[in-house]
């Protein structure tokens, strides 16, 4: 079946420092989603792709859609303590009922 | 306030007992679905509706159970045939079934059965 990993599991950058995380999914994607997950806290939707090749913006974060459309990156600018927590991507699936979700790029951030 | 609400946050339970944790949603929104999460792990699903009086199996639907009779409400029943059943249950609906839409989370029921 479809499968969407996440590439690191968890990264700990000192407060100011960038941070990336990759998506990446087995098969072809019509959209992407990116969900955020505060300690404790439950999924919260950030942002839908849809083009191949897309970027968009939310003031530190960018988020591109790949090429292919076969993966995604979220990249944040310079952490701030605020950005803490767990980045899902969720792709999909080919039935177009349901999503799957990645697994999950835990950020910890050192002020 | 539109939303998505999930009682109680926190449930504990004896093994051999069933448990229903409830899920509402005053969205109008038309699917609902049902996911566990266990720490550390992603999200998994367990059972998902598109419309009233119609659900279907998720990933992980053995030994829970669900009904849809109105479309505020997905009540999932943790039966005590699911082996492992201590996790954090997470609740969400869109305005529609197919993926395109953004699903919206309620804050999560975490069960501890011992």
């Amino acid at each position: 079946g479809q499968q969407v990993m996440q590439i690191p599991q968890y990264q700990h950058v000192q407060e100011g420092e960038d941070f990336t995380t990759y998506c990446n999914s087995s098969t072809t994607l019509s959209n992407i989603q990116w969900y955020k997950q505060r300690p404790g806290g439950h999924p919260v939707f950030l942002i839908q792709l849809v083009k191949s090749g897309e970027v968009k913006k939310q003031k530190r974060l960018t988020f591109q859609f790949g090429e292919a459309k076969k993966n995604s990156s979220l990249h944040i600018t310079a952490t701030q303590t605020t950005d803490v927590g767990t980045y899902f991507c969720a792709g999909p699936r080919s039935s177009g009922d349901k999503l799957t979700f990645g697994t999950g790029t835990r950020l910890a951030v050192r002020p | 306030d539109g939303g998505i609400t999930q009682s109680p946050k926190y449930l504990f339970r004896k093994e051999g007992q069933n448990v229903t944790l409830s899920c509402e949603q005053n969205l109008n929104h038309d699917a609902m679905y049902w996911y566990r999460q266990d720490p550390g792990q992603g999200l998994r699903l367990i059972y998902y509706s598109q419309i009233v009086n119609d659900f279907q199996k998720g990933d992980i639907a053995e030994g829970y159970s669900v009904s849809r009779e109105k479309k505020e409400s997905f009540p999932l029943t943790v039966t005590s045939a699911q082996k492992n059943p201590t996790a954090f249950y997470l609740c969400a609906s869109s305005t529609s079934g197919t993926s395109g839409y953004e699903q919206y989370f309620g804050p999560g029921t975490r069960l501890t059965v011992t």
